[in-house]
């Protein structure tokens, strides 16, 4: 059964900087891979989907990148802004989630 | 972007009513909706895959009379909570597939509170 891992559980940088979000899938069979964010109380918005075929996506600021024999993918989120806290999940196939990445970018 | 809207945001309803959830898709059609649960916290958990015109697939330990769901077209799926009980206060969200089965949209969610 797939099991999705995101680490770290929370994460606190400052304005400006560089940072990555890890996720983790045990089951390496996978179609797709997709990172969300997600606003207090709110909805996902969908950030990048990677197919199982790709390595990398990046969408201004964000790249995500995928391995699928190690069962990994990172987010990486440039030149970090205050906007950008949010909760980050990550979703294989768009069925199973991680717990999430709770950031908090300080001003 | 491809655009769903779940409505309501959020409901509160007394124990032992019903309380139906609607998930559109404004400007694409999906074959494929899904339904997730979300408690305070924790990660989505998907509740089950709604296709157009067939029964939904639930998954295991989701009940199919207590979580009815209908997706009687293209642009609409809708999820009833039936005899509803506190415990089964959460957020619930939707998602929709496009029919080039890519990416997956989500609404806005729906905070269901059983008092």
């Amino acid at each position: 059964k797939q099991e999705v891992t995101q680490i770290p559980a929370a994460l606190s940088v400052p304005e400006g900087e560089n940072l990555v979000l890890n996720c983790s899938f045990t089951d390496s069979a996978i179609y797709n891979l997709q990172w969300f964010r997600q606003d207090p109380g709110k909805g996902l918005t969908s950030l990048l989907l990677i197919q199982s075929s790709q390595r990398e996506q990046t969408s201004g600021r964000l790249n995500a990148s995928l391995d699928k024999s190690s069962g990994r993918s990172t987010l990486y989120i440039a030149a970090s802004q205050p906007g950008d806290s949010a909760t980050y999940l990550c979703a294989t196939d768009k069925i199973i989630f991680g717990k999430g990445t709770r950031l908090h970018i300080l001003p | 972007g491809a655009v769903v809207s779940q409505h309501p945001s959020w409901v509160i309803c007394k124990s032992g009513t019903s309380v139906k959830i609607e998930c559109r898709s404004l400007d694409f059609q999906a074959t494929t909706m899904f339904w997730y649960r979300q408690f305070p916290k924790q990660s989505l958990m998907l509740m089950a895959t709604s296709n157009e015109g067939s029964k939904a697939t639930y998954e295991q330990g989701v009940e199919k009379d207590k979580f009815l769901i209908n997706h009687a077209s293209l642009t609409l799926s809708t999820l009833t909570v039936t005899s509803a009980h506190p415990e089964d206060s959460s957020f619930y969200i939707c998602s929709a597939e496009d029919n080039a089965n890519t990416e997956a949209f989500f609404g806005q969610g729906t905070r269901l509170t059983v008092v």
